[in-house]
């Protein structure tokens, strides 16, 4: 499987700002999905980056929210902008390989 | 969409016995199935998969079982042990590239000495 880092692992912010969350990984793949998990919940999709394509966002998930780049077939960002307490979680992004997907450290985010 | 439920939330075991964790799924179209484990502040890990051919699969004390006609699947954990004690999710997809995966809630598993 791939080796997938993400940047910053942990971060504590002040509402009304942003921050880009990156992930990098050690081989190329055509798939990366980011994800945001609440405290003591499951992991719910925010959206699927296709190199070269604009992401996918699932339902409650916006792009003026949530900007996603996904610029070469190792690197991804997620953007959480205009940040709100509601905010605060761990983002986690994928990647898909072979039909399975593997997941980053994950950023944890602290919203005051 | 897909719609994952995962039963029951939270299991508490005594080392050595078994564990069951059972989730069902809506889309008939679903032919992937994996399980994450996730410990305390770390990622989920992916423990074992099942493909819609394939009715169970082992991997030493885990296993899967899946039921396409009753649309559910389950892990079982024989012989636990307190390193097994974390947060387990069942997952759905149509299998192929890209599709995504849908969650199950979550099972808190804990493995009492």
């Amino acid at each position: 499987s791939a080796v997938i880092s993400q940047k910053p692992s942990r971060d504590i912010c002040q509402r009304g700002t942003s921050l880009t969350i990156q992930c990098q990984v050690d081989s190329q793949v055509t798939m990366m999905f980011w994800y945001r998990q609440q405290p003591g919940q499951s992991l719910t999709l925010i959206a699927t980056a296709n190199q070269g394509s604009e992401a996918t966002y699932e339902s409650g998930f916006v792009i003026d929210k949530f900007p996603i780049s996904r610029p070469n077939l190792t690197f991804s960002t997620l953007t959480v902008s205009n940040m709100s307490p509601e905010d605060s979680s761990i983002y986690l992004c994928s990647v898909e390989w072979g039909d399975t997907q593997y997941f980053g450290p994950g950023t944890r985010l602290t919203v005051l | 969409g897909e719609n994952v439920e995962q039963h029951p939330s939270t299991l508490s075991v005594q080392e050595g016995d078994s564990a069951v964790i059972k989730c069902t799924y809506s889309d008939s179209a679903s032919n992937y199935f994996p399980w994450y484990k996730q410990e305390l502040g770390k990622r989920p890990q992916l423990i074992i998969d099942i493909r819609s051919n394939v009715g169970e699969k082992k991997d030493q004390r885990i296993a899967v079982t899946l039921n396409k006609t009753a649309k559910h699947f389950s892990l079982h954990i024989t012989e636990t042990q307190p390193e097994d004690s974390a947060v387990y999710f069942c997952a759905a997809s149509r299998g192929a590239a890209g599709n995504k995966l849908t969650f199950g809630g979550g099972t808190r598993v804990l493995v009492k000495p």
